[in-house]
């Protein structure tokens, strides 16, 4: 059971947006910021959005990132079939005093 | 390039012992905080352990905290995990990943391709 709550699936068909949420507590997302990771099918994971909401360079702007208290999102607007992928949330948790992650959302482009 | 490249992985038996380790090249290795991070097969991310960039502080998940020992060498841009009573949960493809703080934000922004440890029982 991982400390950050994310959905196991999520699905769109290309053009559309959606939005894939993750959830936390005080001592985890509502203390600090979260990232947001894509990992490709049978490849490692690239960072896809940091500090909440910042776009590292080479990412598309489709995909954007917010937060509000303990729970974050990702939306990735204008779906393509490349986007097929896991989805991951991570941030620090203070009490634990370790890096948390969500458990991944699979994407499915339909 | 900017890469990171592991090592070390095979298949050991439970209760055994072995060393992974990392090689960091085209960037400036002693400036950044490193980690471990693992996926089980077909599983999700779990973060392993953390070392800042002079060897401390260091910082360990609790499923693997007096098991595991994390260490680096920034003279030979390395990073290392000594895992030492390895069980059959401790199968995954381990990450080595670099550690990288913007505007007082940590984040992963470097990852490995990683380096498969199975353990048998």
């Amino acid at each position: 059971q991982s400390v950050l709550t994310q959905p196991p699936s999520a699905s769109g068909t290309p053009g559309q947006r959606v939005t894939i949420s993750c959830s936390g507590t005080s001592s985890n997302i509502g203390s600090n910021t979260v990232n947001w990771f894509q990992q490709l099918p049978g490849t490692a994971p690239t960072l896809l959005i940091y500090s909440d909401n910042q776009r590292p360079s080479g990412v598309p702007d489709r995909f954007s990132g917010s937060k509000s208290g303990t729970s974050a999102s990702l939306a990735i607007s204008g779906l393509q079939s490349e986007d097929e992928a896991d989805y991951y949330c991570a941030t620090w948790d203070d009490t634990l005093n370790g890096w948390v992650f969500g458990g991944g959302t699979k994407l499915t482009v339909l | 390039e900017v890469q990171l490249v592991e090592s070390g992985g095979g298949l050991v038996q439970s209760g055994g012992s072995l060393r992974l380790s990392c090689a960091a090249s085209g960037f400036s290795f002693s400036a950044y905080s490193m980690d471990w991070v693992r996926q089980a097969p077909g599983r999700g991310l779990e973060w392993v352990s953390h070392i800042g960039v002079s060897g401390t502080p260091t910082y360990y998940a609790d499923s693997v905290k007096g098991r595991f020992t994390i260490s680096r060498d920034n003279a030979k841009s390395s990073l290392s995990l000594q895992m030492n009573s390895l069980r059959a949960e401790d199968t995954a493809l381990y990450y080595c990943v670099r550690d990288w703080t913007a505007n007082n934000s940590p984040t992963f922004d470097l990852w490995g391709q990683g380096t498969l440890v199975t353990v048998s029982s």
